[in-house]
């Protein structure tokens, strides 16, 4: 079945550091992709998405892209701050309503 | 401002009582969505709906029971039959049951002691 991968967390990283948080999917369809990010005690709230391959989703200066070959939506950000530090979700949607979730990966950044 | 609300933010019961979460959107979205959330894990999903007075179970709806009447609203029943009901509960939408993108809100945490 559809399954989507992360890299296991908490990923601690200093402000002004550059962020790879990989995502890894299996998918029989032809999948979008998204990241979804979680502050503490709060909602999840759309980051970037991608809906076919070879796209680039971005926002707030992350970035992600749609790599088929790889199968791959790696998330990235060329400097962190501490207002970053969340839990981000790495999902994929085929054909209908359902979302499969990774299992979030918990960034943790030190000023 | 268009959105989703979830009351309350915080919810404590006792062991055997059953409880209902609040649900309610304004987005005039179709289909609407229950997950379970524990620490340090990911989302799974209770049940969802994709039209008025029609719902499905997801992965791990025993326990849970839920109602749509209402398009905007979306009523998560933790019934005492629920083993582990201590959890962070998540509601979300979408546009129709097609869409990709949805739409959180900002949950509500349930203790059961």
């Amino acid at each position: 079945g559809d399954s989507v991968t992360q890299m296991e967390g908490p990923v601690t990283l200093s402000e002004e550091a550059f962020l790879t948080i990989n995502c890894t999917y299996t998918a029989t369809g032809y999948p979008s992709l998204f990241w979804y990010v979680q502050y503490p005690g709060e909602g999840l709230q759309l980051l970037l998405k991608a809906t076919k391959a070879d796209d680039k989703g971005s926002n707030k200066g992350f970035e992600a892209t749609y790599r088929k070959e790889t199968t791959s939506f790696h998330l990235e950000k060329g400097s962190v701050q501490v207002s970053d530090s969340a839990v981000y979700f790495c999902a994929l949607t085929v054909l209908d309503y359902q979302l499969i979730w990774g299992a979030g990966t918990k960034l943790i950044i030190k000023p | 401002d268009g959105g989703i609300t979830q009351s309350p933010k915080y919810l404590f019961r006792k062991e055997g009582q059953n409880v209902t979460l609040s649900c309610e959107q304004n987005l005039n979205h179709d289909a609407m969505y229950w997950y379970r959330q524990d620490p340090g894990q990911g989302l799974r999903l209770i049940y969802y709906s994709q039209i008025v007075n029609d719902f499905q179970k997801g992965d791990i709806a025993e326990g849970y029971s839920v109602s749509r009447e209402k398009k905007e609203s979306f009523p998560l029943t933790v019934t005492s039959a629920q083993k582990n009901p201590t959890a962070f509960y998540l509601c979300a939408s979408s546009i129709t049951s097609g869409s990709n993108e949805q739409y959180f809100g900002p949950g509500t945490r349930l203790t059961v002691t």
